[in-house]
C-alpha cells in the first residue's frame, strides 16, 4: 500500500523568503509524484510531477521539486514566494499500475502556505 | 474552455434526504473521479470510473452511488444522507486512468447535511 506524509499542516512564510514544503512517502513499488496546489474555494490544480528521468522538476509560478528515491521524499521548493503563493499545496503519488489498468492516487493530507508581507 | 463543471455548487441536506452531484467534463478525458476533501484528511477517492461503462469503488464508497451516463459525464448519488457526508466535494478527470496523467479538478460542491 502507498502512503504519503506531509507533517507540516501550516508554513508561515514572509513574502520574498524562500520557502520548503515537506513531502514524504512509502510504496513497495517505483512511483510517480505530484504536487498539487487548490488556492481559496477552487478545485485543485496540477504544479508539477515526477514520473521518471531528472530527479529536480521545475513546475509552473517559480516551484521545483526534488524526487529522493533513498529518503522517499519529494519536497516542494521556492527561493521566492509571493502573495499569491498563499494556498494549500498537497503532495500525491501513484504508482504506475498495471499496463492499461487503473493507477490510484494517493494524496497527502496537505500543507496551507501563508505569505506574511 | 470550461474543464471539469460540477453543479450545484452549495447544498444543504436534512438527515436521510437524497440528492445527485453532477460532473461532466469537456476534455474527452476516458477517466473520471470523485473526492470528498475534509480538514486534516486530504482528499479520499469515493467512486472513479477508469473509462465509458465501468464504474468502480474507492476508498470510501459507502453512502454513496455513481453513474458514468456517457463519456462526458460523471454522477454522484446520496440516496440517504447523513451528517457524516457533509465535505466538499470534488469531481476530476484523467485522459487515461494511468500513464501518470494530470487529473483535473472542477471547483467543488460544498455539502452540508443537518
Amino acid at each position: 500500500a502507498q502512503s504519503v506524509t506531509q507533517l507540516d499542516s501550516q508554513v508561515p512564510v514572509f513574502e520574498e523568503a524562500p520557502v520548503e514544503l515537506r513531502c514524504n512517502y512509502s510504496s513497495s513499488v517505483s512511483v510517480y509524484l505530484f504536487w498539487y496546489v487548490q488556492y481559496p474555494n477552487q478545485g485543485l490544480q496540477l504544479l508539477l510531477k515526477y514520473l521518471s528521468g531528472s530527479t529536480l522538476v521545475k513546475g509552473i509560478n517559480g516551484f521545483e521539486a526534488e524526487f529522493n528515491k533513498s529518503q522517499t521524499s519529494f519536497h516542494l521548493r521556492k527561493p521566492s514566494v509571493h502573495i499569491s503563493d498563499t494556498a494549500e499545496y498537497f503532495c500525491a503519488v501513484s504508482d504506475p499500475g498495471d499496463s492499461g489498468g487503473y493507477q490510484k492516487v494517493t494524496f497527502g493530507t496537505g500543507t496551507k502556505l501563508q505569505v506574511i508581507p | 474552455n470550461a474543464g471539469v463543471t460540477q453543479t450545484p455548487k452549495f447544498q444543504v441536506l436534512k438527515t436521510g434526504q437524497s440528492m445527485t452531484l453532477q460532473c461532466a467534463q469537456d476534455m474527452n478525458h476516458n477517466s473520471m473521479y470523485w473526492y470528498r476533501q475534509d480538514p486534516g484528511m486530504g482528499l479520499r477517492l469515493i467512486y472513479y470510473s477508469a473509462s465509458e461503462g465501468t464504474t468502480d469503488k474507492g476508498e470510501v464508497p459507502n453512502g454513496y452511488n455513481v453513474s458514468r451516463l456517457n463519456k462526458r459525464e460523471f454522477s454522484l448519488r446520496l440516496e440517504s444522507a447523513a451528517p457524516s457526508q457533509t465535505s466538499v466535494y470534488f469531481c476530476a478527470s484523467r485522459l487515461l486512468a494511468g500513464a501518470g496523467g494530470e487529473l483535473f479538478f472542477g471547483e467543488g460542491s460544498r455539502l452540508t447535511v443537518l
